[in-house]
């Protein structure tokens, strides 16, 4: 089966800059997670989605990051404006539905966002 | 709150050597393990994982035993080459957290010919 895609591998921007990253998950995979790995440090997670709806965004800093995943599929993950310590490798998951909590996500290869 | 410690690195060790990458946790409940690997330019790729007390999970010659008395779960293998460079992450799942994986801090591993 085909992974979960992410684009764009890199994204070089300024501060104060806008910048979005998206994210294709295995095909019928109902739950996307979007995790912040910071360079030294082990994945944060931001948000957690399951079909379109969120389950879990206590962790992301909703004055300027925001996402979405239209019709359940596809996620888009948009911060605005950026700062210096957005810099970090942002990474998309997702799982079945159906399986339980004790099994693997399935990892994307992630965008490395630099921010000067 | 969920954590999980691991040793620090880097770790640098020659071929067939024998490789000890340290994790403990703290968790409500009763979480499942995991170690996940990221090679170079890719993803996080699952390794093997316990989903209980005793469990041992092993995979491409790595072991890690889940020990709920110690609340560890160390990574071992016999004998290291030089393509199991890469960085090797902890994680625990808990049952309450909606399939949520909290990771450690990561273990950088390279072996040299």
């Amino acid at each position: 089966e085909a992974g979960v895609a992410q684009s764009p591998r890199y994204k070089i921007i300024e501060k104060r800059q806008s910048v979005a990253f998206w994210c294709n998950p295995i095909s019928g995979h109902a739950t996307l997670y979007w995790y912040q790995q910071i360079l030294g440090q082990g994945p944060k997670l931001l948000i957690q989605f399951q079909n379109n709806g969120v389950v879990d965004d206590s962790q992301l800093p909703k004055d300027r990051f925001s996402a979405e995943r239209l019709k359940g599929v596809d996620s888009t993950l948009k911060i605005q404006p950026a700062k210096l310590e957005d810099s970090a490798v942002y990474l998309c998951a997702s799982s079945p539905l159906r399986e339980s909590y004790n099994s693997p996500l399935h990892f994307g290869n992630g965008t490395r966002l630099t921010v000067t | 709150g969920n954590s999980v410690t691991q040793m620090e690195g880097p770790v640098t060790l020659s071929e067939e050597a024998f490789l000890t990458i340290n994790c403990t946790y703290t968790a409500t409940g009763y979480p499942s393990l995991f170690w996940y690997v990221q090679y170079p330019g890719e993803g996080l790729q699952l390794l093997l994982k316990a989903t209980k007390a005793d469990d041992k999970g092993s995979n491409k010659g790595f072991e890690a035993t889940y020990r709920k008395e110690t609340t560890s779960f160390h990574l071992e293998k016999g004998s290291v080459q030089v393509s199991d460079s890469a960085v090797y992450f902890c994680a625990l799942s808990d049952s309450g957290s909606a399939r949520q994986l909290t990771f450690g801090s990561g273990t950088q591993l390279t072996v040299l010919p």
